[in-house]
C-alpha cells in the first residue's frame, strides 16, 4: 500500500459525458501527479501540481483539467469523453516539486471505461 | 527528444534463472533513473532508483540495476527468478528539477516453473 487513494476504482461512462478522478496523496506529500496509461500510448505524464498550485503540464488534452484542494487531495477532470480516453488513470504524490530525487509513490488507478 | 527505451516487450525466463530487463536512455545529460514493477491490477512499486553516488544500486525483492553512462543505459536484474516476479516492468528517468517521469513501453515478465 503506497499511501496513496483514488476513486473511483472502475468507471463506465458514454461517449460526450463527464467525469471527476479523485487522488489523496500520501501524509506529507505535497506533489500531486496525474498519469494516463492506454495500450497505444504507454504511460504518459499529463500534469504536476504543487501545493495548490499547477507546476508541470504534459500531454493533457483541454478537454482535462485538473485541481488541487488545500486538503491537498486532487481532482482530473475529463469532459466531452471519447471512446479514446478508456484507459488507467494514476495519480502520485512526492514529498517536493524541485528534487528530481523525490521519489513518486503511485495509487492503484481508476480504470475509465467510454462506451 | 529525451526518451526511455526498453529492450523487448516481453521475457520469459524459468523460475531459478537470471532475469535480466534492459532500459536505455537518449540524453547526454545523464538523468535520474527509477525501476518501477506494477502487478496484475495494481499500481506502479518503486524497485529501485539512481540519483547519485554509487552506480549499482540495490532495490527490493533482489533486484538491483548498474548505471553505465557510457552506455546510456540502467539495466535491471535479478540473480534467481521466482514465480512472484511475473508483473510488467517499467524504467523511468526525470530529467528537469521536478516534473514528469518519462516511461518506458514496458516489459511484461514471465516465470516458467
Amino acid at each position: 500500500d503506497s499511501g496513496v487513494t483514488q476513486t473511483p476504482k472502475h468507471l463506465i461512462t458514454a461517449t460526450g459525458q463527464r467525469v471527476t478522478l479523485r487522488c489523496s496523496p500520501r501524509s506529507g506529500d505535497l506533489s500531486v501527479y496525474w498519469y494516463q496509461q492506454s495500450l497505444d500510448q504507454g504511460l504518459q505524464f499529463l500534469i504536476q501540481y504543487y501545493n495548490g498550485e499547477e507546476r508541470a503540464k504534459g500531454n493533457i488534452l483541454e478537454r482535462f483539467s485538473a485541481q488541487q484542494f488545500p486538503d491537498l487531495h486532487s481532482e482530473l477532470n475529463l469532459s466531452s469523453l471519447e471512446l479514446g480516453d478508456s484507459a488507467l488513470y494514476f495519480c502520485a504524490s512526492s514529498v517536493g516539486a524541485t528534487s528530481r530525487a523525490d521519489t513518486q509513490y503511485f495509487g492503484p488507478g481508476t480504470r475509465l471505461t467510454v462506451l | 527528444a529525451q526518451s526511455v527505451t526498453q529492450l523487448g516487450s516481453h521475457v520469459s525466463v524459468s523460475e531459478g534463472a537470471l532475469v535480466l530487463l534492459r532500459c536505455n536512455y537518449s540524453s547526454s545529460v545523464p538523468p535520474y533513473l527509477f525501476w518501477y514493477v506494477q502487478y496484475p491490477n495494481q499500481g506502479l512499486q518503486l524497485l529501485l532508483k539512481y540519483t547519485t553516488g554509487a552506480t549499482l544500486v540495490k532495490g527490493i525483492n533482489g533486484f538491483e540495476a548498474e548505471f553505465k553512462k557510457s552506455e546510456t543505459s540502467f539495466h535491471l536484474t535479478k540473480p534467481s527468478a521466482h514465480m512472484s516476479d511475473a508483473a510488467e516492468y517499467f524504467c523511468a528517468v526525470r530529467y528537469n528539477q521536478g516534473g514528469k517521469l518519462i516511461f518506458g513501453q514496458g516489459t511484461e515478465l514471465s516465470v516458467k516453473p
